[in-house]
């Protein structure tokens, strides 16, 4: 059961916008800023949210985060077949001593 | 250019300790605000973070595991070695390091990651 809560799937056709939900509480979304990673088939976790809204350099601008109270949002518009993967958002969590939390990963398929 | 790369056993029997090491290059750890944290994966299932360590030494971990894990690191190597003991076949997974930094912290590197499978 991960923290923060992603829906499990989500779907679109090319050249589509999608969103992709993440859900939290006040000691980690809330207090602090979410970061989305990219995961393709086979391969590690890519950076492509930070600190809510920022892109890292070379991620595409068809990309964009956004974060309002406990929640935070991913948007993909002009959905692509290369986007085909797993998403996931992560948090600090001020709680107890501190610790980093990840959602439970949501798989988008471009139909 | 900046990697991060795992390296450990990629077999281990229940109850062992495991040992796992991330040899990383293109930045210092004795940088400030720099970090390396250890995530999971296992098939199939979503990340899992478990530790990290700052430039300062300072170290936290996951509260789930807590017992279990240890991070340290040599800076004079470029090191990261995290001991998980106890192992069951549960904690079979593909385990990552990453850089952590930031003025809001991300993990913006991952290495490729290594399979580790429990079994007896």
């Amino acid at each position: 059961q991960s923290v923060l809560t992603q829906p499990p799937s989500a779907s679109g056709t090319p050249g589509q916008r999608v969103t992709i939900s993440c859900s939290g509480s006040s000691s980690n979304i809330g207090s602090n800023t979410v970061n989305w990673y990219q995961q393709l088939p086979g391969t590690a976790p890519k950076l492509l949210i930070y600190s809510n809204n920022q892109r890292p350099s070379g991620v595409p601008d068809r990309f964009s985060g956004s974060k309002s109270g406990t929640s935070a949002s991913l948007a993909i518009s002009g959905l692509q077949s290369e986007d085909e993967a797993d998403y996931y958002c992560a948090a600090w969590d001020d709680s107890l001593n501190g610790f980093w939390v990840f959602g439970g990963g949501t798989k988008l398929t471009v139909l | 250019q900046i990697t991060l790369k795992e390296s450990g056993p990629t077999l281990v029997k229940p109850t062992q300790t495991l040992t796992l090491t991330c040899t990383f290059s293109g930045f210092s750890l004795s940088t400030s605000g720099v970090g390396v944290g250890w995530i999971r994966q296992p098939p199939g299932k979503a990340l899992e973070w478990l530790a990290l360590i700052y430039w300062n030494d300072d170290k936290r971990y996951s509260p789930s595991l807590k017992s279990r894990l240890t991070i340290t690191k040599d800076t004079s190597k470029n090191q990261v070695v995290l001991t998980m003991t106890n192992m069951d076949p549960v904690d079979t997974a593909t385990y990552y390091c990453a850089r952590l930094t930031g003025t809001n912290l991300r993990f913006d590197y991952w290495g490729q990651g290594t399979l580790v499978t429990v079994s007896s």
